[in-house]
């Protein structure tokens, strides 16, 4: 039982650069969520996934898309990355009960030159 | 909407000595707190959770949070620190509905010998 994981831990894109980060998890949860992490600012929820095929806004949303093509993955992408995207990135996931726990991965640390 | 304030940014404090992080926060609704503990380069993990009744939450690690409703506070503590508590510690709310966690700034929390 692996729980949450992230791919790529670390990457480095130039100005205007795609890429597409992965979350995966093997607890048969629903819902799953996308945050960034900037210093003094906490965890930002960017967007998140209450089941397959769905997924919702969250507070940050702008300068990316998100899919959830299968339960257990949920895709972030960045169609063209902005210095101001430089951040770390967690994804979490939680059951369907509104007092279950949020499970974060490890985190995916993106720089934007 | 719902906001978080860790009153904190950072405390520093000797090695078994007691520890207070601040946490406020603010709700038109019913809400659940979160504790989290993040160790350097890792993900996030839960230190304890406040759903309902007692008011006294006992968590992890020796840590535990007291929710005070009149002063929209949930105040973390631990009667003796160790050198591992070093980490940064997040105060989380969500609604009843728990779809969102909204986080705090976070509290680094650094324990000298």
């Amino acid at each position: 039982n692996a729980g949450v994981t992230q791919t790529p831990k670390f990457r480095v894109l130039k100005t205007g650069q795609s890429m597409t980060l992965l979350c995966a998890q093997d607890m048969n949860h629903e819902y799953m969520y996308w945050y960034r992490q900037d210093p003094g600012m906490g965890l930002r929820l960017i967007h998140y996934s209450v089941g397959e095929g769905t997924t919702a806004k969250g507070e940050v949303p702008d300068g990316y898309n998100v899919s959830r093509l299968k339960k257990q993955n949920f895709l972030l992408g960045l169609e063209s990355a902005a210095p101001s995207q430089t951040s770390v990135y967690f994804c979490a996931s939680r059951g369907l009960t509104s007092t279950d726990t949020q499970y974060f991965g490890p985190g995916t640390r993106l720089t934007v030159l | 909407a719902q906001s978080v304030t860790q009153l904190d940014s950072q405390v520093p404090v000797f090695e078994e000595a007691p520890v207070e992080l601040r946490c406020n926060y603010s709700s038109s609704v019913s809400v659940y707190l979160f504790w989290y503990v993040q160790y350097p380069n890792q993900g996030l993990q839960l230190l304890l959770k406040y759903l309902s009744g007692s008011t006294l939450v006992k968590g992890i690690n020796g840590f535990e949070a007291e929710f005070n409703k009149s002063q929209t506070s949930f105040h973390l503590r631990k009667p003796s620190v160790h050198i591992s508590d070093t980490a940064e510690y997040f105060c989380a709310v969500s609604n009843n509905a728990g779809n969102m966690l909204t986080f705090g700034g976070g509290t680094r929390l650094m324990v000298k010998p």
